[in-house]
């Protein structure tokens, strides 16, 4: 298996604009999960799912995040609209219930 | 509330050297896992190693270790005779409460730079 796929990579987008991560979680896993990495709060879980239903998303700043997770494999975080303080590393992860496996992660900068 | 410590930010050790990294965690829990993940310069986390509560007993892994005691709450990591390759970022993770052992709280992570 490839792993936990994510794109982009990198993204750069302007203050105000929609931005929409992807992640494709590896085959069987049922439990796919967003974290967030920032130097001043590190690694945070924002939202996980089980089977493609949303479970907890206390994680999940304010409502201009969402995530959504059509089908067991793929899943997308949108931020709407974008903010400097999101610039992060956004990372997905999945689970087959025993340890997590993540992504490369999205490098986001919002300018 | 669950919290995972990781007091030393930064190491620096010559290659060759023995370093061990400190993790400390506490929870209420009587069931829980423990977790370590490097992230090495290029940004992806790495997954270690996943430690139930039940099972006190050391394990060695090649030229990693891990020592979990429950008396003291704690799961340090060791790295034997540590090589450039093994700078990276290294994170101890505490599973939440529900078993769900993606569902992780993560320490701040301890830098280890290892000069040649």
């Amino acid at each position: 298996d490839a792993g936990v796929i994510q794109s982009p990579r990198h993204e750069v987008t302007e203050m105000g604009q929609e931005v929409t991560l992807r992640c494709k979680p590896i085959s069987g896993h049922d439990y796919l999960f967003w974290y967030r990495q920032t130097m001043m709060r590190g690694l945070e879980l924002l939202i996980y799912f089980n089977n493609n239903v949303p479970i907890d998303d206390s994680g999940m700043p304010e409502d201009r995040f969402s995530a959504k997770m059509p089908n067991a494999s793929f899943s997308t975080l949108k931020i709407q609209p974008s903010e400097p303080r999101d610039s992060a590393v956004y990372f997905c992860a999945s689970s087959s219930g025993t340890e997590a496996f993540f992504g490369q992660g999205t490098r986001l900068t919002v300018v | 509330a669950q919290k995972v410590t990781q007091a030393q930010t930064e190491i620096s050790v010559v290659e060759k050297e023995d370093v061990t990294l400190d993790c400390v965690y506490e929870t209420r829990d009587t069931t829980y896992y423990l977790f370590w993940y490097k992230q090495p310069p290029s940004g992806e986390l790495v997954f270690l190693i996943r430690r139930n509560s039940f099972d006190e007993q050391n394990e060695i892994s090649g030229r990693y270790s891990w020592n979990f005691q429950k008396s003291t709450s704690s799961f340090n990591f060791t790295i034997t005779a540590s090589q450039v390759v093994d700078s990276a970022v290294y994170f101890c993770a505490l599973s939440d409460p529900s078993g769900n052992t993606g569902k992780l709280i993560f320490g701040q992570g301890t830098t280890l730079q290892v000069k040649p």
